[in-house]
């Protein structure tokens, strides 16, 4: 089955600095999407980007952006001029666009002011 | 628009006793599923429905049940609770796989404690 490691349970930024999140992926396939989510204390679940494996363009959503490395594996989400609303958890996920996405552990970002 | 509703927030449960969480959604979504949230583990898939009609298990489905036998809700039963199920449980919907929109809806989900 396909997994999702995110290898930074816990990362901090200074206010306005940008921060980098690493995700990657292991799978055998060519087609596929990748997803960053957001849950806040809420605990509601929202969608920052999302990215089509057959597109070499990283995508990008205002101050979120990615690094997509099909190669490598690897989908990084990287954070500009950091805000205190964006402290939250964040997970990477995977899935072919069947029925199946597969979400990594999470990484718990702080900002501090 | 209210999108995927969950309902409880909030439930304690004592090992052995039953119940259902109830999700409804409103935007004509074909595929709906429930996953589990625990520490460290992120969301897995229990159990997922590509239809009325139609259910299958996902990763973690063992204790519990679905059914779809509309198009907008899809519950989840806990027959006999254990606290190994101790977790935050969200519904999630989207279009049906394949049309090019694979984003997940998500449920402000349910905190379910099992003592």
């Amino acid at each position: 089955a396909q997994t999702v490691t995110q290898s930074q349970p816990e990362m901090s930024v200074q206010e306005a600095e940008t921060v980098t999140l690493s995700c990657t992926y292991d799978t055998s396939e060519s087609d596929y999407y990748l997803f960053w989510y957001k849950q806040p204390p809420s605990r509601q679940m929202i969608l920052v980007i999302r990215q089509e494996a057959y597109k070499q363009q990283n995508a990008t959503e205002n101050r979120f952006s990615v690094n997509f490395q099909k190669a490598a594996k690897s989908f990084s989400l990287k954070i500009s001029d950091s805000q205190l609303g964006d402290a939250a958890m964040y997970f990477c996920a995977y899935t072919e666009g069947n029925n199946d996405m597969r979400f990594g552990a999470g990484t718990r970002l702080t900002v501090k002011p | 628009n209210a999108g995927v509703t969950q309902t409880p927030k909030f439930q304690v449960l004592k090992t052995g006793q039953s119940m259902t969480l109830q999700c409804a959604q409103d935007m004509n979504h074909e595929y709906m599923s429930w996953y589990r949230q625990d520490p460290g583990m992120g969301l897995r898939l229990i159990h997922y429905s590509v239809g009325a009609g139609i259910t299958d298990q996902g990763e973690v489905p063992n204790g519990y049940n679905v059914s779809r036998s509309t198009t907008e809700d899809f519950p989840l039963r806990l027959l006999s609770a254990a606290p190994s199920q101790t977790s935050v449980y969200f519904c999630a919907s989207s279009y049906s796989p394949g049309q090019g929109n694979e984003k997940l809806f998500f449920g402000s989900g349910t905190q379910l404690s099992v003592l």
